[in-house]
């Protein structure tokens, strides 16, 4: 069965401070790894796809096979980075997304 | 990238009642998809819609309750049927492109219900 599980509901850190979401997944083929992300007042959007290996507004994301993770990680959090933030996962070749519980980011000024 | 909207944004329905949330795309796309966010939980996908055939449902979501009409490339619509206090939730449509180099799932902003 596809899983997705994000631990922490809720995560606050300072502004400046490094920042990880954690992210851990259950599939049993080759999987496609997401982190959404949806500030106030804003609809879902992407932030970023493991395949691609890009750093999107610092923020950048490792797949781990070996522990089935998919941690998003920014080494200096910024205020605008509070939102709400889903990792998601669809099996190759599928297009629909299997979401986890999502995490809200608040970074404190 | 795609622009979707759906209506109504909000409602407050009264229970065994039912709801149309219409999802309007501004290109024509294959497979579009509805999803439920109950309060404090993730997003579920409901069912995938295609053109021109029946909605595909995921377990535990049934034809009867969420009527799904796919009359064209770029409209929707989502039925919650009978409604209980149970199905207050956000309802979301998307759909999926294909890009250049990758493809993207866009998302609609979301139809909040209430059911009184």
């Amino acid at each position: 069965a596809q899983r997705v599980t994000q631990p922490e509901k809720l995560l606050s850190v300072f502004k400046g401070a490094p920042v990880e979401l954690k992210c851990n997944y259950s599939y049993s083929g080759s999987p496609e790894l997401f982190w959404y992300v949806q500030y106030s007042r804003q609809r879902l959007q992407l932030l970023l796809r493991h395949i691609s290996r890009e750093s999107i507004k610092g923020f950048t994301a490792d797949l781990n096979k070996g522990e089935t993770s998919f941690h998003l990680k920014k080494p200096f959090a910024q205020e605008e980075d509070s939102a709400m933030y889903y990792c998601a996962l669809s099996g190759q070749g599928a297009q629909k997304l299997v979401f986890g519980q999502g995490t809200r980011l608040t970074i404190n000024p | 990238s795609a622009v979707i909207s759906q209506k109504p944004s909000r409602d407050i329905c009264q229970r065994g009642t039912s709801l149309t949330i219409q999802c309007q795309v501004d290109s024509q796309v294959t497979m579009m998809f509805w999803y439920r966010q109950q309060p404090g939980q993730s997003l579920t996908l409901i069912a995938t819609a295609n053109q021109g055939s029946e909605a595909t449902y995921e377990s535990g979501f049934v034809i009867d309750k969420f009527p799904i009409s796919r009359p064209n490339l770029t409209f929707s619509t989502l039925t919650v049927s009978n409604m209980s206090p149970e199905d207050s939730s956000i309802y979301l449509c998307s759909v999926h492109l294909a890009g250049v180099v990758y493809n993207e799932q866009f998302f609609g902003p979301g139809t909040r219900l209430t059911v009184l």
